[in-house]
């Protein structure tokens, strides 16, 4: 079945660091990737996506890079900050009966950038 | 912009007795999703309706019933609780229908059971 593997957590990270959370994902067929974000006491909110390989998908100085060959996902920004703070989910989209898709998702990193 | 609404965000429940999740979108979507989040297992897909009328089981559905009852709402019940169902509970809800699946969440839902 499918399948998503990132890195474990937690992670913290001064403020201006390099960022990489790494994810991996096993599924038949091609998926669409997704990261997901959850700060505190919210719930999951899309950080971006790409749907095919050698996408790259970015957003808030974030990117991630869909490739196929090495079947990862893995999540990038050149300088954190504090606001950054949160817990990344990597998820991938494959597709159920009838045409429609479901998320699976990873088991979350917690990152936290500190002053 | 309300997006996705959860009622309770938080509850507490001692063992065997029910309660229902309540979960209301009002972006058109078709198709709703009821999760639960648990520290090292990430998000677990309990039941899903892929469109109005339909329900079908998730990885983990064992102890839960759900109800979508119109396009915008789709409830989840817990007719006996147990402890295992303490949980953070979010709905989600998406277009559908073969579309790259974007989910939009709600806050979550704090469930305790004694």
């Amino acid at each position: 079945g499918n399948s998503v593997t990132q890195m474990e957590g937690p992670v913290t990270l001064s403020e201006e660091a390099f960022l990489t959370i790494n994810c991996t994902y096993t599924a038949t067929g091609y998926p669409s990737l997704f990261w997901y974000v959850q700060y505190p006491g919210e719930g999951l909110q899309l950080l971006l996506k790409a749907t095919k390989a050698d996408d790259k998908g970015s957003n808030k100085g974030f990117e991630a890079t869909y490739r196929k060959e090495t079947t990862s996902f893995h999540l990038e920004k050149g300088s954190v900050q504090v606001s950054d703070s949160a817990v990344y989910f990597c998820a991938l989209s494959a597709k159920w009966d009838f045409g429609n898709e479901k998320l699976t998702f990873g088991t979350g990193t917690r990152l936290t950038i500190i002053p | 912009n309300a997006g996705v609404t959860q009622t309770p965000k938080f509850q507490v429940l001692k063992t065997g007795q029910s309660m229902t999740l309540q979960c209301a979108q009002d972006m058109n979507h078709n198709s709703m999703y009821w999760y639960r989040q648990d520290p090292g297992m990430g998000l677990r897909l309990i039941y899903y309706s892929a469109s109005e009328g339909t329900t079908d089981k998730g990885e983990v559905p064992n102890g839960y019933n759900v109800s979508r009852l119109n396009k915008r709402e789709f409830s989840l019940r817990l007719e006996s609780a147990a402890p295992s169902q303490t949980s953070v509970y979010f709905c989600a809800s998406s277009e559908g229908r073969g579309g790259a699946n974007v989910l939009t969440f709600g806050a979550g839902s704090r469930l305790t059971v004694l």
